[in-house]
């Protein structure tokens, strides 16, 4: 599976925005980039996804790089219950068959008051 | 409200006692997918289910099994638990076949094997 590389943690301050970077220079052509959340104590939380254009919904805003090999998620206003593991994820589209999210690592976002 | 249940949430068993945790969705979603998630080694997928009566493994499904004779339910089976069982467990299901959509999990079920 293509790989991404997350920072391991970030730090960022309540009513601030926030930019968690995603590298993927292995990515193909048509590989979706998604980002997943988990909270403590909880299952994965669906965020945002897109293939090739900026995507805009309402828990955040999804940046492509023009050549695809990176992404940044924005969070437009910290809350404290943003505080979470963020995970960047690429899903292959092997023509109809599994559809599996590898999660990686991820990157432990703190939202300090 | 749409939601994605599991039962147990917690589970403290001996090996080799057989069980089931429960997976149901009430999305009418012809995908499901367990996943068990381990410190440092992220969530890995067990089992996947296409439709009804449509299962295939995932990374990591040996000890385990599965059964999809209902598009809402989606068991996963221990026949013979054992400690490198003890994980916690999500379920997963989407709308979407292919890698275009959202998955919606379950809030997990923590599993001891003793």
């Amino acid at each position: 599976d293509a790989k991404t590389t997350q920072p391991n943690s970030m730090e960022s301050n309540e009513e601030e925005p926030v930019h968690l970077p995603c590298n993927h220079s292995t990515i193909s052509g048509t590989d979706y980039i998604h980002w997943y959340r988990q909270l403590p104590s909880q299952g994965p939380e669906y965020v945002i996804h897109g293939l090739t254009s900026n995507v805009n919904n309402r828990m955040a805003s999804l940046a492509i790089a023009e050549d695809r090999k990176s992404s940044t998620l924005i969070l437009h206003r910290a809350t404290l219950r943003d505080a979470a593991v963020y995970y960047c994820i690429l899903s292959i589209d092997s023509g109809g068959s599994n559809y599996k999210l590898t999660f990686g690592k991820g990157t432990l976002l703190t939202v300090n008051p | 409200e749409a939601q994605v249940t599991q039962n147990p949430r917690y589970l403290i068993t001996v090996t080799g006692k057989k069980l089931t945790v429960t997976c149901s969705q009430n999305m009418n979603h012809e995908y499901m997918s367990w996943y068990r998630q381990d410190p440092g080694l992220g969530l890995r997928q067990i089992y996947y289910s296409m439709n009804v009566e449509v299962t295939d493994k995932g990374d990591v499904p040996e000890g385990y099994k599965v059964s999809r004779k209902e598009k809402r339910n989606f068991p996963l089976i221990l026949e013979s638990p054992s400690p490198n069982q003890t994980s916690l467990y999500f379920c997963a299901s989407s709308r979407y076949r292919r890698l275009t959509g959202e998955q919606y999990f379950g809030p997990g079920t923590r599993l001891t094997v003793t």
